[in-house]
């Protein structure tokens, strides 16, 4: 396994605040990811980073931002939650060489109220 | 734009009946597709990627550019298969960024 934890696991929140949630990993991979799962959408992209300070939009990243200033930690922000991001996140590490996979992580489940 | 489609949002079938998830995709260059799956209260897993060629818990996925399908397929279900299924496009870019479609739920009955 990647050895990879996310925190928290379940939160709640009130419209037009600031939310972070992390993603830590254990075994140096590169590639991270933060993917948001909604009935009926599927798991959609929402940033990813290649490496320290290195990180690209994906397909939902409108209203979020992320960092990566350390391998281990990948933290995504909403700078101003709404109700519209009520989601479950999960990020996800590439993982193996040769035989690449993504591994996630047992998600977050964020309220917006 | 690559494009991940499933077209069964809930497949419900008998235990010890055929079972197929269907997956198209659109895709404009040599794509590597995925088959990922999602127990109940777990996390998301790979199941089988099509250059594997592997049969994982009695599932094959065989992937049909022609028809750019890469359905999946199990001859006899269990209960234990009742789970979310993902279907995924690699997009090629070299950053590994899969494009999943939106999941088909299947239920096993007893």
């Amino acid at each position: 396994d990647a050895g990879i934890t996310q925190s928290p696991r379940h939160k709640v929140t009130e419209t037009g605040t600031p939310v972070t949630l992390r993603c830590h990993q254990t075994e140096n991979h590169r590639y991270m990811y933060w993917y948001r799962q909604d009935p009926g959408h599927g798991l959609r992209l929402i940033h990813y980073s290649y490496g320290v300070k290195d990180t690209d939009k994906g397909e939902v990243s409108d209203g979020y931002s992320v960092s990566r200033s350390k391998t281990e930690d990948f933290l995504l922000t909403l700078e101003s939650a709404t109700s519209s991001q009520t989601s479950v996140y999960f990020c996800a590490i590439r993982e193996g060489q040769g035989n690449e996979k993504l591994f996630f992580g047992s998600g977050t489940q964020l309220s917006v109220l | 734009a690559q494009r991940v489609t499933q077209p069964e949002k809930l497949l419900s079938v008998f235990k010890g009946a055929p079972v197929e998830l269907k997956c198209n995709y659109s895709y404009s260059g040599s794509p590597e597709l995925f088959w990922y799956v999602q127990y109940s209260r777990q996390r998301l897993q790979l199941l089988l990627r099509h250059i594997s060629r592997e049969s994982i818990k009695g599932f094959t996925a065989d992937l049909n550019k022609g028809e750019t399908s890469f359905h999946l397929k199990k001859p006899f279900a269990q209960e234990e298969d009742s789970a979310m299924y993902y279907c995924a496009l690699d997009s090629g870019a070299g950053s590994y960024q899969l494009t999943f479609g939106k999941g088909t739920k299947l239920s096993v009955i007893p």
